[in-house]
């Protein structure tokens, strides 16, 4: 089945520090890629929608310089958190579907996700 | 603005009762009803329902969009104490982004 990889699972580091957070479809071209994010006991927010070969679409309130995000290729969506604050701290958690209008509608599948946190 | 709301938030059963989770929906462009089980790490898909009346079953697990009502139930049979997670419920538009509800908890005692 679909596999989605998120590397690394855990990050812990300093303050004013940039993290960067890959995701990867691995026996699957993904054009599309999401990246969301969770708060403890609350449900996955959307952040931005990652189009290969062109520029992320952001959600209302998320400060696209701040979460810069690369999408340089089908299998790979990359997410960097730039010069990170205790704020945030959370889980992120990217997710692919599948091809594009000719495969039609395919699920979300998702990656494990990164603990991220900021000391 | 979209919408997903999901019932109960939490629930208790004891293993071997039968639970109905609840997904209501108000997705401008719908275009599909997903849900997905949650337990430490990131949600794992369990069914994408796009057709009104039509169920999917996998296993214990079923699920059936009403389109009329703008809703959804996962039901599951037999309740085992691996069951227990939370169950996400999330709505598509045309960009297929997911709209996610709180969840349900759920946890299947012995």
């Amino acid at each position: 089945g679909a596999v989605v990889s998120q590397h690394p699972s855990r990050v812990i580091c300093k303050s004013g520090t940039s993290v960067k957070i890959e995701c990867r479809s691995l026996d699957f071209q993904a054009t599309t890629m999401f990246w969301y994010r969770q708060f403890p006991k609350k449900s996955l927010m959307l952040m931005a929608t990652s189009n290969e070969g062109s520029k992320a679409t952001y959600e209302q309130g998320v400060e696209k310089d701040k979460f810069l995000i690369n999408h340089a290729s089908l299998t790979l969506s990359t997410l960097t958190v730039t010069s990170a604050h205790p704020e945030d701290s959370s889980f992120y958690i990217c997710s692919a579907r599948e091809g594009g209008g000719i495969i039609g509608n395919q699920p979300q599948h998702f990656g494990d996700g990164t603990r991220l946190s900021i000391l | 603005e979209d919408k997903v709301v999901q019932s109960p938030l939490s629930l208790v059963v004891h293993e071997g009762d039968t639970v109905t989770l609840n997904c209501s929906y108000e997705v401008t462009n719908f275009r599909s009803l997903l849900w997905y089980k949650q337990e430490k790490k990131a949600p794992t898909f369990l069914f994408m329902l796009t057709s009104s009346g039509i169920e999917k079953k996998s296993g214990r697990l079923s699920s059936i969009l009403d389109k009329k009502e703008l809703s959804s139930i996962l039901n599951i049979t037999a309740t085992q104490t691996g069951d227990s997670a939370i169950y996400l419920c999330a709505g598509t538009d045309s960009g297929y982004a997911l709209n996610f509800g709180k969840g349900t908890s759920l946890l299947v005692t012995p």
